[in-house]
Order: structure tokens, then C-alpha cells, then sequence
């Protein structure tokens, strides 16, 4: 499975836009970038996805490098409730393969 | 908006015992996945299922495991024989009509399996 490069950590004010960078250099051209997120004690939540189109959703956007070997999910106005693990995925088949992700801490 | 639901959330068995996990996929998705999550730890892919049969499976997915559609509307996770290292989180998801690598999983909220 391709792999994906996110920081392990992220930290944004509230109220504010935070991009949440990806690499993928591996990818290939059937690869389908999605954004999954995970919340304190609970399951995996889809946010969006994209294969090289940039993508807009009422959650967030997803700009998608021209070579599409890199990405960044946009929150356009973080709330606390946006503070969570998200996970950067590149499918290929239908499972998920979950990395480490991105903690996002959203400071009041 | 309709949503996956799993019961129970938190289980506790005694190593050994036999426990089946239980999830209600979203009414007319066709595809089901179950996750798993050790605490502190990655969500790991467990198992695909699809048409009645098994699609794809991890190397976690061994004999202890099976998976089950009973009826039209429940989808089932049976661990025959648990062990300590079972202990984790699992997560049910399905799919919409036709997964493509596109089209987004829903997940439950989990069950909680403690083993003793």
C-alpha cells in the first residue's frame, strides 16, 4: 500500500484556518486521496477525498498538489471540536489503511 | 442521518471465552469492514465483506475469527477462543452500493473488548 508522511502533531487557535499537510511520492494513478479523522473515543470519520481535482465539502477542503505527490486538508475556522486525529489515506481497494495521523490540538 | 450502530459498547470475557460482536450497517450499503484498535495504537484493518462472502482479510484475521450476516440488517464478529492481546477496540464500517476506492466508509462508534 502506498504510504503517506503526516507530522505527528499540529497545533491551531480556535477560530482560526489550520492546513494539515500530506506527502505521498508513491502514489499512483488510481489512488484516491481520502481524509479520515478520529475524535476523542470514538470511531473513524470520513471527511473527504479526492483523486486531482481540489474538493469542497461543508467540512473542509482538500487542495491536491499538481503531481498530486502531496496534499493539504483545509479547515477553513477551527473549532475545539475540530480537535482530533486525522488521517491521511491513500486507497486503492476498499480497506483502509490507517497510519499514525496528524493530533490536532485547537488552543482556546 | 442514518449512522452504524454496534452493540454491546464494552464487553468483558475471561480468556478463552467465546464472544460475538455485533453491528447494524447502514440500511442500503452493501459493503462491511471491521477495524480493530489496540489502545494507543493504529486502527488496523480486520476484514472485508461483501455478497454474503469474505472479500478480503488481514494477517490479524485468523481461525479465531469469523464474520457473519445473519439476517438482513445485522453483521457479526465472532473471536472463538479470545486471547489477553484481543483486548481492543473494534470498529464496524459499511460501504455504499458500489466501493470503488472512492466512496467513504461510515464507522460505528465501537465496542470496547476487555479480556481477563
Amino acid at each position: 500500500d502506498a504510504k503517506t508522511t503526516q507530522p505527528n502533531s499540529m497545533e491551531s487557535n480556535e477560530e482560526e484556518p489550520v492546513h494539515l499537510p500530506c506527502n505521498h511520492s508513491t502514489i499512483s494513478g488510481t489512488d484516491y486521496i481520502h481524509w479520515y479523522r478520529q475524535l476523542p473515543s470514538q470511531g473513524p470519520e470520513y471527511v473527504i477525498h479526492g483523486l486531482t481535482s481540489n474538493v469542497n465539502n461543508r467540512m473542509a477542503s482538500l487542495a491536491i498538489a499538481e503531481d498530486r505527490k502531496s496534499s493539504t486538508l483545509i479547515l477553513h475556522r477551527a473549532t475545539l471540536r475540530d480537535a482530533a486525529v486525522y488521517y491521511c489515506i491513500l486507497t486503492r481497494d476498499d480497506k483502509i489503511i490507517f497510519g499514525k495521523g496528524t493530533r490536532l490540538h485547537i488552543l482556546p | 442521518e442514518p449512522e452504524v450502530t454496534q452493540t454491546p459498547s464494552h464487553q468483558v470475557t475471561q480468556m478463552g471465552q467465546e464472544v460475538i460482536l455485533r453491528c447494524v450497517p447502514i440500511s442500503n450499503h452493501l459493503y462491511f469492514y471491521w477495524y480493530r484498535q489496540i489502545l494507543g495504537q493504529k486502527v488496523e484493518f480486520l476484514v472485508s465483506f461483501y455478497n454474503n462472502e469474505i472479500s478480503e482479510k488481514s494477517e490479524i484475521f485468523d481461525d479465531q475469527f469469523s464474520v457473519e450476516r445473519p439476517d438482513g440488517s445485522n453483521f457479526t464478529l465472532k473471536i472463538r477462543s479470545t486471547k489477553l492481546e484481543d483486548s481492543a477496540m473494534y470498529f464496524c464500517a459499511s460501504s455504499d452500493l458500489v466501493f470503488t476506492n472512492s466512496y467513504e466508509q461510515y464507522f460505528g462508534p465501537g465496542t470496547r473488548l476487555t479480556v481477563t
